[in-house]
């Protein structure tokens, strides 16, 4: 059975300082997502990895990916108020269609 | 359209009764998506439409529900018989290329409440 599993999968975070949310999966794949998910709104896509040790970075938020070891991290550098959202990772298991996502973390930024 | 909307936004409706969930892409965009969300849960998904073909339809939970593009372009998600199992938000999503690795671009979501 695919598994997704974020974690943790609820983060108080403290404005300055520095957090990982961890995402591994058990299947075969070398495409994977990163969203956010305000309260009440949709999903946003914050990043695409389509290979074995792709990095992305926007802002505070860095994403990489490391498909031998089925394992995706997203890095939070310096914390603000405006990262409190949920964030989802999602796995591709079905050749760029069919996304497998996780349960999310839930961030929340404290001063 | 500037994104993808969905309507309505929020439907009750009791056990037993039909209901059909309305999905409107972002135009040209080849590629729609189907997704069912629990509270708390990521989406999961229900099914893809390439235009106007429907490759895949594995995730759908019964064949209480059915989905449809007959143009290519809008979508409906038809749930038959309804049951409160069936309560959860449902996100249509759409993407620009034919399925491949292209970002999927989500709409609001419609919040389905069965009683």
């Amino acid at each position: 059975e695919l598994k997704v599993e974020q974690n943790p999968l609820f983060l108080s975070m403290q404005e300055g300082k520095n957090y990982t949310i961890y995402c591994n999966y058990s299947t075969t794949s070398d495409r994977l997502y990163w969203y956010r998910q305000d309260p009440g709104k949709s999903l946003e896509s914050l990043f695409v990895l389509l290979s074995n040790g792709a990095v992305k970075q926007e802002g505070r938020l860095m994403a990489s990916l490391d498909t031998k070891a089925r394992l995706s991290t997203l890095h939070i550098t310096a914390a603000v108020h405006d990262l409190s959202a949920t964030y989802f990772c999602a796995v591709d298991i079905g050749g760029g269609y069919k996304l497998s996502f996780g349960a999310g973390t839930t961030v929340t930024v404290r001063a | 359209g500037a994104g993808v909307s969905q309507s309505p936004r929020y439907k009750v409706t009791k056990r037993g009764q039909d209901v059909t969930l309305r999905c409107d892409p972002i135009s040209s965009h080849a590629t729609l998506y189907w997704y069912q969300q629990a509270l708390g849960q990521g989406p999961e998904f229900l099914t893809y439409f390439n235009y106007e073909a429907q490759p895949d339809k594995s995730g759908l939970p019964s064949d209480r529900f059915s989905a449809e593009r007959p143009e290519g372009s809008i979508s409906t998600l038809t749930i038959q018989r309804t049951e409160q199992r069936d309560s959860a938000m449902y996100r249509c999503a759409s993407s620009l290329g034919l399925a491949g690795a292209t970002t999927q671009y989500f709409g609001p979501g419609t919040r389905l409440l069965v009683l």
